[in-house]
């Protein structure tokens, strides 16, 4: 199985703060990486998808980068409906394996 | 508007089985893979199990390989995951989910989430 690797577990900032995870693959995976918002007690919903393609109605200050093994979320003006927690998820093998997650947390 | 609602989620003991169902709509079924995914309390999230829209790929994670076996109706719009054998370690919120595009891996549309409990 592919391992998938994120940091910071967990992370504090600010409204307004520009927030950076980081997502790392065991293989490298090509593009095939998503990205995964969930606030507690709802499921998880699909932010961004092959790397940096961003979902409809997603906002705009999501954005993904990365290729091979190492990608990035950055969210560039944190909101407060942006504090929950976020997975990275791979699809380059049949057995898809998600992140330990990223918690982000207001400051 | 796509929805995804499971149901069949509750109590067991440990060596007993359970059926989940997921009933979808607002899309054409028959043109998307489906995948179960859980998440243990506290914990993150892990793929359970993957069919294709026809039925004809089907995956499981090694941790409910020989124990839980995922099946689809396109006629009736449902998702199926019949779980025997059952942990404690088993113990999740169950989500169904769809494929972004058949067997892309990109779950676009998630359910609600059944909880499933293993306890004597």
């Amino acid at each position: 199985d592919i391992q998938m690797t994120q940091s910071p577990s967990s992370l504090s900032a600010s409204v307004g703060d520009r927030v950076t995870i980081t997502c790392r693959a065991s293989q490298s995976i090509s593009n095939y990486l998503n990205w995964y918002q969930q606030k507690p007690g709802k499921a998880p919903k699909l932010l961004i998808y092959v790397a940096s393609s961003l979902q409809s109605g997603v906002p705009s200050r999501f954005s993904g980068t990365g290729s091979g093994a190492d990608f990035t979320l950055t969210i560039s003006s944190l909101q407060p409906e942006d504090f929950a927690t976020y997975y990275c998820q791979q699809s380059f093998s049949t057995g898809l394996t998600f992140g330990g997650g990223t918690k982000v947390e207001i400051k | 508007e796509v929805q995804l609602v499971e149901s069949g989620g509750g109590l067991v003991q440990p060596g007993g089985s359970l059926g989940l169902s997921c009933a979808a709509s607002g899309f054409t079924f028959t043109d998307y893979s489906m995948n179960w995914v859980r998440q243990a309390p506290g914990k993150g999230l892990e793929w359970v199990s993957h069919i294709s829209s026809r039925s004809s790929a089907i995956y499981y994670a090694d941790s409910v390989k020989g124990r839980f076996t995922i099946s689809r109706d396109n006629a009736k719009n449902s998702l199926y995951l019949q779980m025997n054998s059952l942990r404690a370690e088993d113990t999740a919120v169950y989500y169904c989910a769809r494929d972004h595009s058949d067997s892309s891996g990109t779950l676009d549309y998630w359910g609600q989430g059944t909880v499933v409990t293993v306890s004597s």
